[in-house]
């Protein structure tokens, strides 16, 4: 049972333009939602996170949008650079009393390519 | 300050051979979380320790195990190994078991 689903296995866009990667989740439950982005052969690599008691949070390039109702969220970058070329990964947990207990479950991935 | 580090990076075992691996969290980090990735299932959760203790379990088969030391320190164990036990093992350290987690380049574990 996927959980958490990210439905596009690629992305290809243009230095300088947006990316935008998205991610659904079925488990009602989850409130504490992560964005990861991973090279070959290194381990994730945290971007950023939101709450769900927010619909959105940004960092620099970064911007992740939560819509509870519909059980989705996505990661914006603007202006994408061929540096972001990687693998990204959205996880949910659940928040326990302030701690997930280490748990995350990960989405499949998207593997974003930007062109110069 | 120093990241995650797991070893060995790599690792060749055979069918029915049991293996261990290590995770030297960050310094200070006492949460330490293991998952296994694999292309056909991702990146899944197997356990988490902390102060020692294991305060939640993956659906893995008994034979996946792990332990945390007092310096915080972490193995994992895998016996009777089966071929399917092939993939990229992380370990993540985190303060106290909430979203900060770091995670380690991983171990590239290949079953024959």
């Amino acid at each position: 049972d996927q959980q958490v689903k990210q439905n596009s296995p690629s992305l290809s866009v243009q230095e300088g333009r947006i990316s935008i990667l998205n991610c659904d989740y079925t488990n009602s439950m989850f409130d504490y939602f992560l964005w990861y982005k991973k090279y070959p052969a290194e381990g994730p690599t945290f971007l950023i996170s939101i709450s769900s008691i927010k619909d959105k949070n940004e960092d620099g390039r970064f911007t992740v949008f939560l819509n509870k109702s519909a059980k989705h969220l996505s990661l914006h970058i603007v202006p994408s650079q061929p540096g972001d070329s990687a693998v990204y990964f959205c996880a949910a947990s659940v928040d326990a009393g302030g701690t997930s207990y280490g748990k995350l479950t990960f989405g499949q991935g998207t593997i974003l390519t930007v062109h110069p | 300050k120093a990241g995650v580090t797991q070893t060995p990076r790599y690792l060749i075992k055979t069918r029915g051979q049991q293996v261990t691996l290590s995770c030297s969290p960050i310094s200070g980090h006492r949460s330490v979380s293991w998952y296994q990735q694999t292309p056909g299932q991702g990146l899944q959760f197997l356990f988490e320790y902390f102060s020692e203790t294991q305060r939640n379990k993956g659906n893995f088969p008994g034979r996946f195990s792990g332990r945390q030391f007092s310096n915080s320190r972490s193995e994992m164990n895998v016996s009777t190994l089966e071929l399917g036990d092939s993939a990229l093992y992380l370990c993540a350290s985190s303060l106290r078991g909430n979203y900060g987690y770091t995670f380690g380049s991983g171990t590239r574990l290949t079953v024959v």
